[in-house]
């Protein structure tokens, strides 16, 4: 139990266009999700916190006209990245975190994007 | 504000040896979590052991265990008869009221 699925795994596109990642909770029902940045050979940087049918709680320097999030189902929050840079190259994990009382948080397999 | 250290940027063991990773904390609360992730190169996150504030007695997950010390704000993993399979990239994290916070990681090589 206790799956979480990302989509695309790998995603290359252009500079200036938007790419959306889906993060899904499969066989529980996900209050909130959460979404990381992971560089090469470093840790995971929380971007922002979503709860189902609320808006997005983004952390501090995160562009939240950039990374768009929404989490319209307790089973799917999606990411968007919008006018994409190279820089914004990256490894993207999501997580997701049961009902109340539930401290335990499930990963996805993570998605790499490469803009070109 | 909390913090997670891991000072190991790197390790390694022997194959069937045993390899301690350490990880310290900062933090004002009393009531947290704290967890430690394998992240092998597939990057798929993978939780090892976790571990409650409140229980005094140590974790322990097959191989896996842990060295909590409250007072000194410490958290180590002992992984016992390491196996190949165990290469990978290790993550401590700490959950208190909001979010997790990760450690910067060491990576274990185990050798042959």
């Amino acid at each position: 139990g206790a799956v979480v699925s990302q989509h695309p795994s790998r995603v290359i596109c252009k500079s200036g266009t938007s790419v959306k990642i889906e993060c899904r909770s499969l066989d529980f029902q996900a209050t909130t999700m959460f979404w990381y940045r992971q560089f090469p050979k470093q840790s995971l940087m929380l971007m922002a916190t979503s709860n189902e049918g609320s808006k997005a709680t983004y952390e501090q320097g995160v562009e939240k006209d950039k990374f768009l999030i929404n989490h319209a189902s307790l089973t799917l929050s999606t990411l968007t990245v919008t006018s994409a840079h190279p820089e914004d190259s990256s490894f993207y994990i999501c997580s997701a975190r049961g009902g109340s009382g539930s401290y335990e948080q499930y990963f996805g397999p993570g998605t790499r994007l490469t803009v070109t | 504000a909390q913090t997670v250290t891991q000072s190991q940027p790197e390790m390694s063991v022997q194959e069937a040896e045993t390899v301690t990773l350490s990880c310290t904390y900062d933090t004002s609360e009393n009531n947290y979590y704290l967890f430690w992730y394998k992240q092998p190169p597939s990057r798929q996150m993978i939780l090892v052991i976790r571990q409650e504030a409140y229980k005094q007695q140590n974790a322990t997950e097959n191989r896996f265990s842990v060295n909590f010390q409250k007072a000194a704000k410490s958290f180590s993993l002992k992984i016992s008869d390491s196996q190949l399979g165990d290469t990978a990239m290790y993550f401590c994290a700490f959950k208190g009221t909001y979010k997790y916070i990760f450690g910067t990681g060491t990576r274990l090589k185990v050798l042959a």
